[in-house]
């Protein structure tokens, strides 16, 4: 199994401002996932994060909206730049450990933007 | 392209009865089933999944599903529901080929089973 934390667990931002989200995994892995999730909702992945490289957005995010950093096997950040009210949602990290193995999930991230 | 669905929005149950949460999915090649729970202000929690094998596979606290590939279907069940069981269930899928494929999410049932 696989431990994130996520920090800030939750946030209240000024429109116009920009957040980073931390995601700290206590094991190496390649690929972190990035989702995004209005509560009661379902997930909507916003990019996958390789280290060493791009991330890889999904259709309807972008790189200047959704920056993603990835130094490392075991940290990623993603930045929500530019905030308007319509970015308020939980932000969830996510990993896979291997091919046969199920993906662990953060605690998530409650932003809300006034 | 591959879609996971829950055509039902909410499940009532009363508890004690036996519950199902229905899933169809839509993916090239084998895939690979998922069942996640949340709980209110909580992350998802890992229940079952399917890889391969035995179509019946048995999760946490007494969850079950079955995969039936004639119907891609990926139903979850349980003999007998606790009001504890509460909250919202996601079904998920992904292609089995690579652990680079993504994970999709359906769009969730609330289940609510009354005492």
């Amino acid at each position: 199994s696989a431990v994130i934390s996520q920090k800030p667990s939750r946030d209240i931002c000024q429109r116009g401002t920009s957040l980073t989200i931390q995601c700290q995994v206590d094991s190496q892995v390649t690929m972190m996932f990035w989702y995004r999730q209005q509560p009661g909702q379902s997930l909507t992945l916003i990019a996958t994060a390789n280290q060493g490289s791009e991330a890889t957005y999904e259709s309807g995010f972008v790189i200047d909206k959704f920056p993603i950093s990835r130094p490392n096997l075991t940290f990623s950040t993603l930045t929500v730049s530019n905030m308007s009210p319509e970015d308020s949602s939980i932000y969830l990290c996510s990993v896979v450990l291997g091919r046969n193995t199920e993906a662990f999930f953060g605690q998530g991230t409650r932003l809300t933007v006034v | 392209a591959q879609s996971v669905a829950q055509p039902e929005d909410q499940v009532n149950v009363a508890e004690g009865n036996p519950l199902t949460v229905k899933c169809t999915y839509s993916v090239s090649g084998n895939p690979y089933l998922f069942w996640y729970v949340q709980y209110p202000n909580r992350g998802l929690q890992f229940l079952l999944k399917y890889i391969t094998g035995d179509n019946l596979v048995k999760g946490s606290y007494g969850f079950e599903a079955e995969f039936n590939k004639s119907q891609t279907s990926f139903h979850l069940k349980k003999p007998s529901a606790l009001v504890s069981d509460s909250a919202l269930y996601f079904c998920a899928v992904r292609p089995g080929y690579s652990s680079a494929s993504k994970i999709i999410f359906g769009s969730g049932t609330r289940l609510s089973i009354r005492p």
